[in-house]
């Protein structure tokens, strides 16, 4: 496709409910991430893909945050026993991205996918 | 990486020039600025990146000065279309390219 896609792009979950939430990366992107943005706020690295190696998890806020990348292309972030603090838009964005290059390597976003938990 | 503190908003008319300064005392050596835009309910979208003096391209303008403490994106004749969220984001790009936002400047133009 032309960009970054997200789906659902809109999620309403009771608490306690598990959630799976997809991105599918523009094709041959080598880099994935995700972020959470908060209302109001900017979007939080939450974790870093390069093909389908997990490289950075730093952001996850607990462990009930669990992403992976299967295949090197599409990624999906599953969030377990789903609570109201992570209300939020989940930001998934794509990139070129070699290490080793200095050179500009712009991040492409996806719409993304507004979970609501009630 | 570093951190930097932006204004929380500002407002323009139809037509006119917007500067967005950028301050980020404690940039490294190895770190670029990048600016992005966020229009409600999308992604960000990227706008310019610099390392230093001044980078134009079709849309903006990016200053940096000497000691690259600080950085100006400049919007030329912003029309209604540009209001959104303005976010400067200082990092390695080297490392992964995890970007860092503030919570940017929300640009508001009236026309």
């Amino acid at each position: 496709g032309a960009g970054v896609s997200q789906s659902p792009r809109y999620k309403v979950a009771k608490r306690g409910q598990d959630v799976a939430l997809r991105c599918d990366p523009i094709s041959g992107h080598v880099s994935l991430f995700w972020y959470q943005q908060a209302l109001g706020q900017g979007p939080e690295f939450l974790t870093y893909f390069q093909n389908e190696a997990q490289l950075d998890k730093s952001g996850l806020p607990s462990d009930r945050f669990f992403a992976e990348r299967p295949e090197g292309s599409v990624s999906t972030l599953k969030i377990q026993r789903t609570q109201q603090e992570d209300s939020a838009v989940y930001l998934c964005a794509s990139s070129l991205g070699y290490r080793a290059t200095r050179l500009t390597d712009t991040q492409y976003f996806g719409p993304g996918t507004r979970l609501t938990v009630l | 990486l570093a951190k930097t503190t932006q204004p929380i908003s500002m407002d323009s008319y139809e037509g006119q020039e917007v500067n967005i300064t950028c301050s980020h005392n404690n940039i490294a050596t190895n770190d670029y600025i990048t600016w992005y835009q966020q229009f409600p309910s999308q992604g960000p979208r990227f706008i310019i990146q610099g390392y230093k003096t001044k980078v134009t391209n079709e849309v903006a303008s990016l200053f940096i000065p000497a000691d690259r403490k600080s950085s100006t994106l400049s919007l030329p004749r912003v029309s209604l279309s540009d209001t959104a969220v303005y976010y400067c984001l200082v990092g390695d790009m080297e490392y992964g390219n995890k970007l860092v936002f503030g919570a940017g400047t929300i640009l508001r133009v009236k026309s």
